[in-house]
């Protein structure tokens, strides 16, 4: 399994401003993705951040509103950019294991980011 | 249509029930199946996971994978009010590919 801590775990923000989001692993990974999830709803993915590339986002997220940082197997950073009320949400870190050659994969995600914008 | 369907709930048991939480998926590429049990205000958190066709069971909870039929389920016997969550499905075809949820079934289990 994995262990990941995320900071903040909330933050109150204002309109117009900028938060960024720290995702730390307690093991190395490959495959690190950022999600949102807002409230009472299921998961969207916003983006892929694999170390060594640059990130892959999903359709309705770009990289000027979510710019991503991917320095080490371990960390990563989601920056929620010029915000809106419409960007309150949880937003959550996850990494993929991967076991054996047959590729035996298992997702965790950190515990997440609650996000406010006033 | 979604790749991952789920009934949204909410699901309401007494204390010792057995529950069955279901999804269905649409895309025959799929052969990874995880369970994800989601307490309020926490982070998702991986109950059970399965490959390919098959059962799994894990304490009280089994997971069950119908390839055929393309369902998924998970089952929880003698539910305990510490069962109360959301119960999220997801599923995907293995490699860099994306994770597909559900839209999470939320459960409660009354004393």
């Amino acid at each position: 399994s994995a262990v990941i801590s995320q900071k903040p775990s909330r933050d109150i923000c204002q309109r117009g401003t900028s938060l960024t989001i720290q995702c730390q692993v307690d093991s190395q990974v490959t495959m690190m993705f950022w999600y949102r999830q807002q409230p009472g709803q299921s998961l969207t993915l916003i983006a892929t951040a694999n170390q060594g590339s640059e990130a892959t986002y999903e359709s309705g997220f770009v990289i000027d509103k979510f710019p991503i940082s991917r320095p080490n197997l371990t960390f990563s950073t989601l920056t929620v950019s010029n915000m809106s009320p419409e960007d309150s949400s949880i937003y959550l870190c996850s990494v993929r294991l991967t076991y054996d050659r047959i590729g035996s994969y298992e997702q965790y995600f950190g515990p997440g980011t609650r996000l406010t914008v006033t | 249509q979604k790749e991952v369907e789920q009934d949204p709930g909410p699901l309401s048991v007494p204390e010792g029930a057995i529950v069955s939480l279901n999804c269905t998926y649409s895309n025959s590429a799929f052969q990874y199946f995880m369970w994800y049990r989601q307490y309020s205000r926490k982070g998702p958190e991986l109950l059970m996971y399965t490959y390919s066709s098959g059962n799994k069971e894990d304490g009280r909870f089994t997971a069950q994978v119908d390839k055929s039929s393309k369902y998924i389920s998970l089952f929880i016997r003698d539910s305990q009010p510490s069962d109360s969550a959301t119960y999220l499905c997801a599923s995907f075809s293995g490699g860099y590919n994306k994770l597909i949820f559900g839209a999470g079934t939320r459960l409660a289990v009354h004393p």
